[in-house]
């Protein structure tokens, strides 16, 4: 079946560092790709996606790209603020699979960032 | 805001007791997915209702059941509670035709259980 491996974390970093949470999937299809995010105490919230291959999605300085050779959409950011810290969670959604098209996510990654 | 709404947001409950669940979808979205989120599993999706059919169903136990009504909110009955139930169950819904997901799913904040 699919599935979708994070890094584990906490990962900690200071504001402004690079950041790059590592993300691969499994499917028998042609997935579509996503980033969620969620902030303590909130539902997840959609932050990029991506559709096909070499895609890349993009949204408040994050970035994914949808690599099929790899089997990888990675998120990156160039400079990470405080208010970036969250539980971020990769998912898949590949409809070749079971005939419909609900999320699998991957188990999140915690992102702590301090000042 | 995402416009989903979830209640109750907290609820502890002994073993072997039964609870239900409440979710209100954002206005003018018809299909409702359940997820469970746990410490160990994840997010784990349960079952989906688009238009108050049964769509899809995930990992859900028999012990637990769903439905959606004709004003298109969704229940989550669980019952026959186990420790292992313990967990922050989500609603989310979104507006795709057919019952097909683009994969944006709008997430209310959640009704956290805890079984004593």
């Amino acid at each position: 079946g699919d599935s979708v491996t994070q890094m584990e974390g906490p990962v900690t970093l200071s504001e402004e560092a690079f950041l790059t949470i590592n993300c691969t999937y499994t499917a028998t299809g042609y997935p579509s790709l996503f980033w969620y995010v969620q902030y303590p105490g909130e539902g997840l919230q959609l932050l990029l996606k991506a559709t096909k291959a070499d895609d890349k999605g993009s949204n408040k300085g994050f970035e994914a790209t949808y690599r099929k050779e790899t089997t990888s959409f990675h998120l990156e950011k160039g400079s990470v603020q405080v208010s970036d810290s969250a539980v971020y969670f990769c998912a898949l959604s590949d409809p070749m699979n079971s005939g419909y098209s609900t999320l699998t996510f991957g188990k999140g990654t915690m992102l702590l960032v301090s000042p | 805001d995402s416009g989903v709404t979830q209640t109750p947001k907290h609820l502890i409950t002994a073993t072997g007791q039964r609870v239900t669940l409440r979710c209100s979808p954002r206005s003018g979205d018809l299909s409702v997915y359940w997820y469970q989120q746990s410490l160990d599993q994840g997010l784990q999706f349960l079952i989906q209702y688009y238009n108050g059919e049964e769509r899809a169903k995930g990992n859900i136990l028999e012990r637990f059941s769903a439905q959606q009504f004709p004003d298109l909110h969704s229940e989550l009955n669980l019952s026959s509670l186990e420790l292992g139930d313990s967990a922050l169950y989500f609603c989310a819904s979104n507006s795709h035709r057919g019952g097909g997901n683009t994969g944006e799913l709008f997430f209310g904040e959640g009704s956290r259980l805890t079984v004593l």
